[in-house]
């Protein structure tokens, strides 16, 4: 069974430190370009940024907003993708959802960031 | 900044059929775009329908369908279900970046 489980998020305030982990299992996580997606209280989906595969470069990508603040990094031989965001706003509370590439198209059940003072 | 436009609402009855469609600030969508489709329904997290315009997963009900359709992205639903209400989003690719759609309310009534 695939499973994707997301831990770390709480409460910080501006100006803090987060990290995220994703827990992988149950498919060839080392061959996956993993995703973290946000999606802020009653709002929609904001893709976060994207690490690829070792074979392809293991390059990671960033949305505008989380550029430069946020870092993503993944252990295959731990199964886990991190996020390890910086400089937290207030407009970066949201639920952040761990997910795969659409190809295997898997998403964990998502952690509460809340940021404020 | 690339916006991705979708429908923000769209009502079906039962048994009929419905095409959603997202739209790109940057011209025409192609396959280059691979659109992507998910589904959310409330409390919870989003799942995959739709990759790469067309590609449907193990889990993907055969009345969703994906295409492109005048210069955008487009998911159908043939014979809609009750259990289909739910926030649809879209996803095109750009390069370096991703980019998702606002969403479409789909209410079955």
């Amino acid at each position: 069974e695939v499973q994707l489980v997301e831990s770390g998020g709480g409460l910080v305030k501006p100006g803090g430190s987060l990290r995220l982990s994703c827990a992988a299992s149950g498919f060839a996580f080392s061959n996956a370009w993993m995703n973290w997606v946000r999606q802020a209280p009653g709002r929609g989906l904001e893709w976060v940024g994207r690490v690829k595969i070792k074979t392809d470069g293991g390059a990671t990508d960033y949305a505008a907003p989380v550029k430069g603040r946020f870092t993503m990094s993944r252990d295959d031989s731990e199964n886990t993708l991190y996020l390890q965001m910086n400089s937290l706003k207030t407009e970066d509370t949201a639920v952040y959802y761990c997910t795969t590439g659409t190809y295997e198209g898997y998403w964990g059940p998502g952690t509460l960031v809340t940021v404020s003072s | 900044q690339t916006v991705v436009t979708q429908e923000p609402s769209l009502t079906v009855s039962p048994g009929g059929t419905v095409t959603l469609t997202c739209a790109s600030s940057t011209g025409a969508v192609t396959s280059g775009n691979y659109p992507d489709w998910f589904q959310q329904k409330p409390g919870q997290a989003p799942r995959t329908l739709i990759y790469r315009t067309s590609n449907k997963h193990s889990w993907t009900p055969a009345r969703f369908s994906g295409s492109l359709l005048g210069g955008k992205a487009a998911l159908t639903l043939s014979g809609v279900q009750p259990e289909d209400e739910a926030d649809y989003y879209c996803q095109l690719y750009y390069g370096g970046a991703q980019v998702f759609g606002g969403g479409t309310k789909l209410t079955v009534l």
